[in-house]
């Protein structure tokens, strides 16, 4: 079971930090992932965090947004910094159930937060 | 970064149809393609991982085949459940890309 939160309006430039709250699992030993959905649009990939801590992110993120986690309190996070229009979207909190090299499949899903970028 | 092409954008189909989606990657992922399910106002949902492999707790109508870059995901005898929008993701290495979707829609 996940649960986001954090979402919200935020002007262009601005900050704001996206909170997961993990339960029914061991969520230490899992790989965690952010993908995201604008308005009316797919599905597109924000960021990984592995269980041991490394990330990777989408080009489009890179350099702005940090994905990170304390396993202590099961909780993922997102913070998102100098924040575009185009950012504006429904994010979801997402746990990679695969295994082995390469095996990566998204599986559960958390309900979405929406963030909307908005002078 | 490894492009996914999936086909059509859109399809209108009856109930009791079968429906075939097909997603193509731009170089060979081997089995690491994944299929997933979303309908209006919910998030997406786990269909068939690495290729082939069922969901526990999916029904049987659903069926993905292929491997290198070309697959397809099956629907046998569509039911009023399943018009919704499916995506296919690579999942052989970052960034993990979704394919832009297939929504079915009623005839």
């Amino acid at each position: 079971h996940l649960v986001e939160s954090g979402g919200g309006l935020v002007k262009p430039g601005g900050s704001l930090r996206l909170s997961c709250a993990a339960s029914g699992f061991f969520f230490r030993t899992y790989e965690m992932n952010w993908v995201r959905q604008a308005p009316g649009k797919g599905l597109e990939w924000v960021a990984r965090i592995s269980d041991s801590g490394s990330t990777n992110y989408a080009d489009s993120v890179n350099g702005r947004f940090a994905i990170s986690r304390d396993n202590a309190k099961d909780s993922l996070f997102l913070q998102m910094s100098s924040l575009r229009a185009e950012d504006t979207a429904v994010y979801y909190c997402v746990r990679d159930s695969g295994y082995g090299p390469n095996s990566n499949w998204f599986d559960p899903w958390g309900q979405g937060t929406l963030v909307t970028v908005s002078s | 970064d490894i492009q996914m092409t999936q086909s059509p954008s859109s399809l209108s189909v009856s109930i009791g149809d079968r429906v075939i989606i097909t997603c193509r990657a731009s170089q060979s992922i081997d089995n690491y393609l994944n299929w997933y399910q979303q309908r209006p106002g919910k998030a997406p949902r786990l269909l068939i991982y690495n290729a082939y492999s069922l969901q526990p707790g999916v029904p049987s109508r659903f069926s993905g085949s292929g491997s290198g870059t070309l697959f397809t995901l099956t629907i046998n005898s569509l039911q009023p459940e399943d018009f919704a929008t499916y995506y296919c993701q690579q999942s052989y290495n970052t960034p993990y890309i979704f394919g832009l979707g297939t929504k079915l829609e009623i005839k």
